[in-house]
């Protein structure tokens, strides 16, 4: 069965530059979250999508931001990047009205 | 606000013994879902249990169960059997409902399991 995507795998950035990380959720869902998980950390909800609008947010910084396009791919753009955004960051998808969340293998991003 | 505790930073079981992960949460809604993760070091996070706040059984999937005890607010994984491939992070983790219906995932500080051979 298709998983959720997510790309790059792994990525390496310098202060003060920027990211954009990459989610294909599950075909047909309709709903998409990113989470961060800092070294060592449980994994924190940044924000979600639904049907290409956002639906909430939470820790997410202001350097951060977030969409969902057409066909549900979603991106997180990071900018003015610090040493303390280096973390594992989870895209995952649902339906909704359905139970599970399903999560992508992660995108690592160091900064440097 | 909804919270999950996870009270063992690592745990060592014995291959092919069985071990249990502790878990308690806290919440106000009647109606939750108790998931459990196992992040291996490979960093994704694998789903392996769901419980249901309403749900009469305690889940199974193959060699992992959910010991709920919903009166005590606690969803204990118990892994039979263990194997070395079991080596991992292991989350406990709640549905949390969003204002619009959707739903975020809360999660515990995590058990770091050790088999040994």
């Amino acid at each position: 069965a298709a998983g959720v995507i997510q790309s790059p795998r792994h990525l390496i950035k310098e202060k003060r530059e920027t990211a954009t990380l990459k989610c294909y959720p599950i075909p047909r869902h309709d709903t998409v979250y990113w989470y961060q998980q800092g070294p060592g950390q449980d994994p924190q909800f940044l924000i979600s999508f639904y049907e290409k609008m956002q639906s909430d947010k939470g820790s997410i910084p202001d350097r951060f931001s977030a969409q969902q396009f057409s066909d549900y791919h979603s991106e997180l753009n990071m900018s003015s990047l610090e040493l303390g955004d280096s973390a594992l960051y989870f895209c995952a998808s649902s339906l909704a009205g359905r139970v599970g969340q399903y999560f992508g293998p992660g995108t690592r991003l160091t900064v440097t | 606000a909804q919270k999950i505790t996870q009270t063992q930073p690592g745990m060592f079981v014995q291959e092919k013994e069985a071990v249990t992960l502790d878990c308690t949460y806290d919440t106000s809604d009647p109606s939750y879902g108790l998931f459990w993760y196992k992040q291996p070091s490979s960093g994704e996070m694998i789903f392996l249990i769901y419980q249901g706040s309403y749900d009469q059984q305690n889940a199974t999937e193959g060699r992992y169960s959910l010991n709920f005890q919903k009166a005590r607010k606690s969803a204990n994984l118990v892994i039979s059997a263990s194997q070395l491939g079991d080596s991992a992070m292991y989350f406990c983790a709640m549905r949390e409902a969003l204002n619009t219906g959707g739903f975020k995932t809360i999660f515990g500080a995590g058990t770091r399991l050790f088999v040994k051979a």
